[in-house]
C-alpha cells in the first residue's frame, strides 16, 4: 500500500526568506501524480502544485517549485519569498494512476514570522 | 459557478443517529470523492466515485455509505453514527484522473 510521510509537523520562516518542506512516499508504482495542498485556517483546502510522475521537470508555480526525485521517493516543496499569507497546514498527496486512490500525508503546519 | 458545495457546515448527533451529507458540484466533473480530516491529522479517503452509477471504497469506509445517481451529487451517508466519526468531512470533484481536486468548505461533524 502507498504512504505518504511528512516529517515536520510545524515548520518557521521569516518573512521574505525561503523555506523547505520535505515528503517522501513509497509506491512500487511508476505512473501517478503528486500534490501539494494549502490549507488555511478558513479550512479551504487549496491545491499549491502538482507533479506528474512520468514527467522530469520539477513543476513550479510563481513562488512555489519542487525538488521530484523519483528515484529517491521524495517531493519536496520550496517556498520563496515567505509571504504572512502563506501561513497554513500544507499537505503532500499521492494519487495512484491505477485505481485513483488519493493519500495525504499528516500535513506541516508553516508559521511566517514577520 | 458556485464549485463544490456542501451542507449543512456544522451538525451535532447523538450516537445512533443518522444523517446524509450532502455534495453538489457544478463543474461536470466525472470524479468525486469524500474525505475525512480528523485533528492534527491529513485527509483520509472514504469513498470515491468515477461517474454516475459507479462508487468504490477508500482508505476508511467502515461506517459510511454513498451513492452516486447523478453527475453532481455525491451524498454520504452515515447510518449509526459513532463518536469515532467526530471529524471534519470534506467533499472534492475533478475533471478527470490526475486533474487538480476542488475541495468543498467541509462539514463539522460532533457524534455525542
Amino acid at each position: 500500500a502507498q504512504t505518504v510521510t511528512q516529517s515536520q509537523p510545524e515548520m518557521s520562516v521569516q518573512e521574505a526568506e525561503t523555506v523547505t518542506l520535505s515528503c517522501t512516499y513509497d509506491t512500487s508504482e511508476s505512473d501517478y501524480y503528486l500534490f501539494w495542498y494549502k490549507q488555511p485556517p478558513s479550512r479551504q483546502m487549496i491545491l499549491v502544485i502538482r507533479q506528474e510522475a512520468y514527467k522530469q521537470q520539477n513543476a513550479t508555480e510563481n513562488r512555489f517549485s519542487v525538488n521530484f526525485q523519483k528515484a529517491a521517493k521524495s517531493f519536496s516543496l520550496k517556498i520563496s519569498d515567505s509571504q504572512l499569507g502563506d501561513a497554513a497546514m500544507y499537505f503532500c498527496a499521492y494519487r495512484s494512476a491505477r485505481d485513483d486512490k488519493i493519500i495525504f500525508g499528516k500535513g506541516t503546519r508553516l508559521h511566517i514570522l514577520p | 459557478n458556485a464549485g463544490v458545495t456542501q451542507t449543512p457546515k456544522f451538525r451535532i448527533l447523538k450516537i445512533g443517529q443518522s444523517m446524509t451529507l450532502q455534495c453538489t458540484q457544478d463543474m461536470n466533473h466525472n470524479y468525486m470523492y469524500w474525505y475525512r480530516q480528523d485533528p492534527g491529522m491529513g485527509l483520509k479517503l472514504i469513498y470515491y466515485s468515477v461517474g454516475a452509477g459507479i462508487t468504490d471504497k477508500g482508505e476508511v469506509p467502515n461506517g459510511y455509505n454513498v451513492s452516486r445517481s447523478t453527475t453532481e451529487d455525491f451524498p454520504l451517508r452515515l447510518e449509526l453514527a459513532a463518536p469515532s466519526q467526530t471529524s471534519v468531512y470534506f467533499c472534492a470533484s475533478s475533471y478527470r484522473q490526475g486533474s487538480e481536486q476542488f475541495f468543498g468548505p467541509g462539514t463539522r461533524l460532533t457524534v455525542l
